[in-house]
């Protein structure tokens, strides 16, 4: 089984652009849930999508966003990005939602702002 | 508000035991988690309680006391490939957010 897979792998963008990044789940999990990991503030939970639905938001601005298509990929978009957002972006998906469901990890998309 | 305390890091050396504390403090606990990652890589899923007591698979267990707000991570028979960060991580406000630890660097030594 194909794991959880995410692109672009990197990507570089100035102060102001808007990046969209996508994650595809292991086939058959339904659950999508989107992490941001830096040095300084560690990881942390984004948002978690389930059945095309937003179930769950971290303690992100409105500028991060989201959203799950019927095949239960789903992308993240980052608008007028600031230099606080380079990051690594990681998609975790599990079979459903909620509880302490394992989670599968993608390798991640590497943000750069500059 | 939810918050998880673990040590920053920990050596040890090759073929030792070492233990991983995670201390939390959140609302609607459902179950804490561990997770390994290595340098440059995602992290993996290692472990899950949702009950007290010691869970064991193959050389690591993990162990949660709910009266205590308090776990651990138990690696034995070390080897070099653990070395890697560890973050315990729970799923909180009823089983909505997901909250990890700041992690804990692990090195082993030969």
């Amino acid at each position: 089984k194909a794991g959880v897979t995410q692109t672009p792998r990197y990507l570089i963008k100035t102060r102001g652009q808007q990046v969209t990044l996508s994650c595809s789940p292991i086939s058959g999990h339904r659950s999508v849930s989107w992490y941001q990991q830096t040095p300084g503030q560690g990881l942390q939970f984004l948002f978690e999508y389930f059945s095309e639905t937003q179930r769950n938001k971290g303690n992100f601005p409105g500028r991060f966003s989201g959203r799950q298509f019927s095949n239960s990929r789903s992308e993240m978009n980052v608008s007028t990005l600031e230099l606080g957002d380079s990051a690594l972006y990681l998609c975790a998906s599990s079979p459903s939602s909620g509880r302490g469901n394992e989670q599968f990890f993608g390798p991640g998309t590497r943000l750069t702002v500059l | 508000g939810q918050s998880l305390e673990q040590p920053s890091e920990v050596t040890a050396v090759e073929g030792a035991i070492v233990q991983i504390n995670c201390t939390y403090q959140t609302s609607g606990f459902y179950g804490l988690s561990w997770y390994q990652q290595h340098d440059g890589g995602a992290p993996t899923f290692l472990s899950y309680n949702a009950l007290d007591g010691l869970e064991e698979t193959g050389r690591f267990s993990s162990f949660l006391s709910r009266s205590d707000s308090y776990g651990y991570l138990l690696l034995q028979e070390l080897q070099m490939k653990d070395s890697a960060s560890y973050f315990c991580a729970v799923r909180d406000n009823y089983g909505q957010n997901f909250v990890f630890g700041p992690g804990t660097r692990l090195s082993v030594l030969p």
